[in-house]
C-alpha cells in the first residue's frame, strides 16, 4: 500500500527564515511520481513540483527547493528567506506509476509572520 | 482557460437529500478524480475515471455514486446526504501519454453543508 506522512502538522516562522517541510512516503512500486501542492487561504490548489522515481536530482526554482533522497524515502521541501505570501497549507503526495491517482499527506500548515 | 470547472461552488442540504457535483475539463485528459477535503485530513481519494468507460472506488467510497458521461464530464452523486459528508469536494483531471503521469488539475472546490 503506499502512504505519505507529514509529520509537521503545523510550523510558524517569522518572514526571511528558512523553513523545510518534510515529506516521507512508502511505496513498493519501482516507477513511482511525487508532487507537491501549495493550498493558499482562498483555498484553491497550486501545484508546485512533479519528481519522478528515477530523478534524484535536487531541484531549485527561485527560493523553492526540494530534495528527493529515495535511501530514505523522503521527498523534502525547502523554502528561502519565507515571505508571509508562503503562509498555505502544503501537501506532498505520491502516485504510482501506472497513473493511478494520488494519495495525499495530511498536510503541513505554513505560517510566515511579519 | 477554463481547465476544471465544478458546479455548484457552495451547497446546503438536509440530511437525506440527494445532489450531484457536476465536474468538466476542457483539457482532453484521460483521468479525472474526486477527492473530500476534511480538517486535518488532508485530500482523499473518492472515486476516479482512468479513462473514459471506467470508474474506481478510492479510498472513502461510501455513500457516493460517480458517472463519466464523457471525456470532459465526470459527476459525483450523493444519494442520501449524511452530516459526515459536509466536506469540500474537489474535481481533479491529469493527462497521461507516452507512459508519463502529470500532474493533477484541480477545480476550484465545492463547500457541501450537510445539516
Amino acid at each position: 500500500a503506499q502512504k505519505v506522512t507529514q509529520a509537521q502538522t503545523e510550523i510558524s516562522v517569522v518572514e526571511k527564515e528558512d523553513v523545510t517541510l518534510d515529506c516521507v512516503y512508502e511505496t513498493r512500486d519501482t516507477t513511482y511520481y511525487l508532487f507537491w501542492y501549495k493550498q493558499p487561504p482562498s483555498g484553491e490548489l497550486v501545484f508546485l513540483i512533479r519528481r519522478n522515481s528515477f530523478d534524484e536530482q535536487n531541484e531549485i526554482s527561485g527560493r523553492y527547493s526540494w530534495n528527493f533522497q529515495k535511501s530514505t524515502s523522503s521527498f523534502n521541501f525547502t523554502i528561502t528567506a519565507s515571505q508571509v505570501v508562503d503562509s498555505a497549507v502544503y501537501f506532498c503526495a505520491l502516485s504510482g506509476g501506472g497513473g493511478t491517482a494520488l494519495i495525499f499527506g495530511k498536510g503541513t500548515t505554513l505560517s510566515v509572520s511579519s | 482557460n477554463a481547465g476544471v470547472t465544478q458546479n455548484p461552488k457552495f451547497q446546503v442540504l438536509k440530511t437525506g437529500q440527494s445532489m450531484t457535483l457536476q465536474c468538466a475539463q476542457d483539457m482532453n485528459h484521460n483521468s479525472m478524480y474526486w477527492y473530500r477535503q476534511d480538517p486535518g485530513m488532508g485530500l482523499r481519494l473518492i472515486y476516479y475515471s482512468a479513462s473514459e468507460g471506467t470508474t474506481d472506488k478510492g479510498e472513502v467510497p461510501n455513500g457516493y455514486n460517480v458517472s463519466r458521461l464523457n471525456k470532459r464530464e465526470f459527476s459525483l452523486r450523493l444519494e442520501s446526504a449524511a452530516p459526515s459528508q459536509t466536506s469540500v469536494y474537489f474535481c481533479a483531471s491529469r493527462s497521461r501519454s507516452r507512459g508519463d503521469t502529470g500532474e493533477l488539475f484541480f477545480g476550484e472546490g465545492s463547500r457541501l453543508t450537510v445539516l
